[in-house]
């Protein structure tokens, strides 16, 4: 079965420091991944998805994410972040194609320390 | 993209009793998820409803308790019912209007049983 982790459960970054939050996956052929921002008291919002293609996506808020095939990675990035990144972010990969069926991480809870 | 709204945002319900969750859609969506998210944790699929068929339940969850409505191509809604203190969550629904694996999520609401 398709997995998905996040080995950081708590990063705290300075505000304008770069970030990278890290994702594994499991899976034999081309994952579908993403990457979600949940903000307190929000609901999940997309940041960026990476199907086949340019193995760099770029996404919204400045984010960006490599998928390494040789690493099985799907790193998150952003060069300087702001205050307002503060947030719970999840990596997901689709599970069951047929079913749109997709599995979440455990999460990585992100800190902006002024 | 879709935009979704979830009603009620929040209750405080006595065990034993149930509360029947609203999700609405601002477009016709065929595929339409309801996860679970405890305090702290990740997102666990309940089950997939799609219009006009029976919902798919994931292991670990009975449509005795979770049941699921899909009268139309808009709206779903999930009830809790016989609630315990174990069932305080966020619920959230999410579609997949294109197909295409990409989910759009609602504010979820958040339940605390008492």
């Amino acid at each position: 079965a398709q997995s998905v982790t996040q080995p950081d459960i708590h990063i705290t970054v300075s505000e304008g420091a770069s970030l990278e939050l890290r994702c594994n996956y499991s899976y034999g052929a081309t994952p579908y991944l993403f990457w979600y921002v949940q903000s307190p008291g929000q609901g999940l919002q997309l940041l960026l998805k990476y199907f086949s293609g340019d193995t760099l996506v770029q996404g919204i808020k400045g984010f960006e994410a490599e998928f390494k095939r040789s690493q099985s990675s799907f790193n998150l990035r952003k060069p300087s972040v702001h205050w307002s990144d503060a947030a719970e972010y999840f990596c997901a990969v689709v599970e069951d194609s047929s079913a749109s069926k997709i599995i979440f991480g455990s999460g990585t809870r992100l800190s902006i320390r002024p | 993209s879709a935009v979704i709204s979830q009603k009620p945002s929040r209750d405080i319900c006595q065990r034993g009793t149930s509360l029947t969750i609203q999700c609405q859609v601002d477009s016709q969506v065929t595929m339409m998820f309801w996860y679970r998210q405890q305090p702290g944790q990740s997102l666990t699929l309940i089950a997939t409803a799609n219009q006009g068929s029976e919902a798919t339940y994931e292991s670990g969850f009975v449509i005795d308790k979770f049941p699921i409505s899909r009268p139309n191509l808009t709206f779903s809604t999930l009830t809790v019912s016989n609630m315990s203190p174990e069932d305080s969550s966020i619920y959230l629904c999410s579609v997949d209007p294109e197909g295409s694996y990409e989910q759009y999520f609602g504010p979820g609401t958040r339940l605390t049983v008492t």
